[in-house]
């Protein structure tokens, strides 16, 4: 099973508009964080927020926030107010346990903001 | 601060050629890392370093080699490069994780390899 899935290939958003990409996760780790990263055309990757399982808000930065439900295990980004630039591939990614630990990516969400 | 650098960006090679990935962080992270990204596939973990002089096996570790002999150093090595191994390779590092660290992985640009 995969660890981390983002059922949405492609999504499409109007300037200005709000949009969610969605991203679940499958651990049986108590202790685990979540994380959002961008990849625009150029290729970088570009870290955007963080949430851990113990934390009891859900996590926000600037216009990204991350709806946590826990009980659903899904950590879905929120962007507020899409932006041209917003145009890039998004990707969700897993840490899990304790000790030393790695990151599990998802296979990514390429989101296309049109004025 | 460079950040994590990655050397070449780009590289042709053929099949059965050797070469040598290097990247480098000036962050004095204790961990680095080697990712690959395909189409459709996100990234996945090649091999990962604690420290150092030690590295361990990722998700996808097979036809490649490593090595941390410096701690700002992590190199990534194809013995004898394959057409399956034409992909984007990116290097990454950070601080010492644990259950509660929020630190996050800080990537180099990308190396494209094509192997023919």
């Amino acid at each position: 099973a995969q660890k981390i899935t983002q059922t949405q290939p492609g999504m499409f958003v109007q300037e200005k508009e709000a949009v969610t990409l969605d991203c679940t996760y499958d651990t049986s780790d108590q202790s685990y964080g979540l994380f959002w990263y961008k990849q625009p055309s150029s290729g970088e990757m570009i870290f955007l927020i963080y949430q851990g399982s113990y934390d009891e808000q859900n996590a926000t930065e600037g216009r990204y926030s991350l709806n946590f439900q826990k009980a659903r295990k899904s950590a879905n980004l929120v962007i507020s107010a899409s932006q041209l630039g917003d145009s890039a591939m998004y990707f969700c990614a897993m840490r899990e346990g304790k000790g030393y630990s790695t990151l599990t990516f998802g296979k990514g969400t390429m989101l296309l903001v049109s004025p | 601060n460079a950040g994590v650098t990655q050397t070449p960006k780009f590289r042709v090679l053929k099949t059965g050629q050797s070469m040598t990935l290097l990247c480098a962080q000036d962050m004095n992270h204790e961990y680095m890392y080697w990712y690959r990204q395909d189409p459709g596939m996100g990234l996945r973990l090649i091999h990962y370093s604690v420290g150092e002089g030690t590295t361990a096996k990722g998700e996808v570790p097979d036809g490649y080699n490593v090595s941390r002999l410096k701690k700002q150093n992590f190199l990534l090595g194809l013995e004898s490069a394959a057409p399956s191994q034409t992909s984007v390779y990116f290097c990454a590092s950070s601080y010492l994780l644990n259950y509660r660290s929020s630190y996050e992985q800080y990537f180099g640009p990308g190396t494209r390899l094509t192997v023919t």
